[in-house]
């Protein structure tokens, strides 16, 4: 497709478990971002890449949330020992240009139970 | 401490008639302000945006106005159409950053 693809759309994990989540940004999209949307709140930011490296993870809450992009192209949002508090819609956007528009995907609804 | 607030969760509006939804932020290194529309279980899509070189922007139906020295900005739509219904939210940047803030939206119904 031509747009930001995310997977998977919903998933459902107990406290304390490894997670994972995939974003497929826009094709020849240099820069891509990873959000997140809890509920009744506006997406906040958690990292940014340009390439391949991790320009700005200043919005990571904490060591248990990790995010590779090592082919410039797909990025994985890893998250270890869920919370509940983990709980949000997880928003990948790519852009063009740095500092350009974003386009987000769909986002990756995650429960921890 | 939320930087860019919108402090009407909900708005309702008669279709044909003007909406308006606001903006306020308190980071004067914003330079860059845009607006994105979220429908459910869809990504926020990009609207409009303005520079703080500028006061107005104008795009079709749907005009943002910012004022630098109140720190407010606001999305008019004019004429509003059921279509418009959706979640709106107001984002901004600072000089040289590259992430956005967003406020926590406000739910625009248009009623026919």
């Amino acid at each position: 497709g031509a747009g930001v693809s995310q997977t998977p759309s919903n998933k459902v994990t107990e406290k304390g478990k490894y997670v994972e989540l995939r974003c497929d940004p826009i094709s020849g999209h240099t820069a891509l971002y990873w959000y997140r949307q809890s509920l009744g709140q506006g997406p906040e930011f958690l990292i940014y890449f340009q390439g391949t490296g991790a320009a700005d993870d200043s919005g990571l809450p904490n060591d248990r949330f990790f995010a590779v992009r090592p082919e410039g192209s797909v990025s994985t949002l890893k998250i270890q020992r869920t919370e509940r508090g983990d709980s949000a819609v997880y928003l990948c956007a790519s852009s063009s240009r740095v500092a350009g528009e974003l386009f987000f995907g769909e986002g990756s609804r995650l429960t921890v139970l | 401490d939320q930087q860019v607030k919108q402090n009407s969760p909900s708005l309702s509006v008669q279709e044909g008639r003007i909406s308006i939804l606001n903006c306020d932020y308190t980071n004067s290194m914003f330079d860059y302000f845009l607006w994105y529309k979220k429908y459910p279980a869809e990504g926020p899509t990009f609207l409009i945006s303005i520079s703080s070189i500028k006061d107005k922007n104008e795009d079709g139906r749907f005009t943002v106005f910012l004022n630098k020295s109140a720190k407010h900005l606001s999305l008019h739509i004019v004429p509003s159409q059921p279509g418009d219904s959706a979640v709106y939210f107001c984002a901004a940047r600072e000089t040289g950053a590259n992430n956005l803030f967003f406020g926590t939206g406000t739910r625009l119904t248009v009623i026919p």
